[in-house]
């Protein structure tokens, strides 16, 4: 079954800084990946996602990711934080041969310091 | 616009009540989910439905019941609820393809007393 692991509970950056927020997935074949981000009491949005192609996948809000197949992971960047960007980061990941089901990560608590 | 809507946003109960929450999406999906979120924030499928037919079954007690009448709704029927019940349940929807992107609702905040 396909897995996800999130080490850091919470990231904390001062803003302008850059942000890294990591994620390495567990999957039988070639994964499908996905970063959501969900604001307090609000639904998760949709960030980002690698299906294919090249390793570097560019999202909304100035976020992108780097798919590392030799490291199974999925790390979230994004060059410079903005406080607006404090939030709840889930990574995500779905086995390209399974159904539709989605394996999330615990997620990561980003706190951005003015 | 709302892509994917659910009803009503708040629910707060007595334990041993029946409840229902509904949700739509007006996506075009033919793919929807129940997912629920814990107090820790984790996040769990529940259930999907495909063209109205059910395509995942978690492990979920029985008291949960999923009822899709058509590919843009899904509703969720909890009977005889209780304390642990509590959370914030999430419907989602997407094109039933591996590497099509799920859209969330809002989310329902149910508070069982």
């Amino acid at each position: 079954a396909q897995s996800v692991a999130q080490p850091e509970d919470q990231v904390n950056v001062a803003e302008g800084n850059p942000l890294t927020v990591k994620c390495t997935y567990s999957v039988s074949g070639n994964p499908y990946l996905f970063w959501y981000v969900q604001y307090p009491n609000r639904g998760l949005q949709f960030l980002l996602k690698y299906i294919t192609g090249d390793n570097l996948v560019k999202g909304s809000y100035g976020f992108e990711a780097e798919f590392n197949k030799s490291q199974t992971s999925f790390h979230l960047k994004k060059p410079s934080a903005l406080v607006s960007d404090s939030a709840l980061y889930f990574c995500a990941v779905r086995d390209y041969y399974g159904n539709n089901r989605l394996a999330f990560g615990k997620g990561n608590q980003v706190v951005v310091i003015p | 616009d709302t892509a994917v809507s659910q009803t009503p946003k708040y629910l707060v109960t007595q334990m041993g009540n029946d409840k229902s929450i509904k949700c739509e999406q007006n996506l075009g999906h033919d793919t929807m989910y129940w997912y629920k979120q814990d107090s820790k924030k984790f996040l769990k499928i529940m259930f999907s439905y495909n063209n109205k037919e059910l395509i995942i079954n978690e492990t979920v007690p029985n008291r949960f019941s999923p009822k899709s009448p058509d590919k843009a709704h899904l509703n969720l029927h909890i009977n005889s609820l209780e304390l642990g019940d509590s959370a914030v349940y999430f419907c989602a929807s997407s094109q039933v393809e591996g590497g099509e992107t799920q859209y969330f609702g809002p989310g329902t905040r149910l508070l069982v007393l």
